[in-house]
């Protein structure tokens, strides 16, 4: 079946603009977890969707925001872009449960310039 | 709440050797460990998982041990290959609802 799919790939925004991205999970799975990786810094988990419900919630800014469709696809946005906020953006998706096996996407590769 | 440490940072073994990662974790609540691998462009793929009523499970040329006294688990890899250069990652769950909560990482390099 079909894995983790997400969009756009690449991005290139400027300061102070806002940015979505999109992620596809598995067929049949409900949870949808995004984490922010950059060099050195290992994965920070942003949030994660069960349901369209917001389960669990890393400490990032109120900057960062996400949404899950009652189709299980998951968006998140980020205003007010910074410089910071360049790094690849990873989702992953499960049937239900962190004790379940995560499915990562590819990534989107976000610039802030 | 749980926090993970993963050492080293850096792992260089000859080609053929063993490797061997190690975690603590601070919550005697965590019961699932997975151990994640990732390859360059690419995002973290399950390599193998143990839960907290197993102290061992093996998978070909991989092994994870765990101490629950101790609170640390670890990541064996026998029989080093070039494919095995990634960087990997452990992490604990202390629950099914809750997050994982992740080490930062070991970049493994095989030398030829």
């Amino acid at each position: 079946k079909a894995g983790v799919t997400q969009t756009p790939r690449y991005l290139i925004k400027t300061r102070g603009q806002q940015v979505t991205l999109s992620c596809s999970p598995i067929s049949g799975h409900r949870s949808v977890s995004w984490y922010q990786q950059t060099p050195g810094q290992g994965l920070q988990f942003l949030f994660e969707y069960f349901s369209e419900t917001q389960r669990n919630k890393g400490n990032f800014p109120g900057r960062f925001s996400g949404r899950q469709f009652s189709n299980s696809r998951s968006e998140m946005n980020v205003s007010t872009l910074e410089l910071g906020d360049s790094a690849l953006y990873l989702c992953a998706s499960s049937l239900g449960t962190s004790q379940e096996t995560q499915y990562f996407g590819p990534g989107t590769r976000l610039l802030v310039l | 709440g749980e926090n993970v440490e993963q050492h080293p940072s850096t792992l260089s073994v000859q080609e053929g050797d063993s490797a061997v990662i190690k975690c603590t974790y601070s919550d005697s609540a965590s019961n699932y460990f997975p151990w994640y691998k990732q390859e360059l462009g690419k995002g973290p793929q399950l390599i193998i998982d143990i839960r907290s009523n197993v102290g061992e499970k093996k998978d070909q040329r991989i092994a994870v041990t765990l101490n629950k006294t101790a609170k640390h688990f670890s990541l064996h890899i026998t029989e080093t290959q070039p494919e095995d250069s990634a960087v990997y990652f452990c992490a604990a769950s202390p629950g099914s609802n809750y997050q994982l909560i992740w080490g930062a990482g070991t970049k493994l390099i095989i030398k030829p």
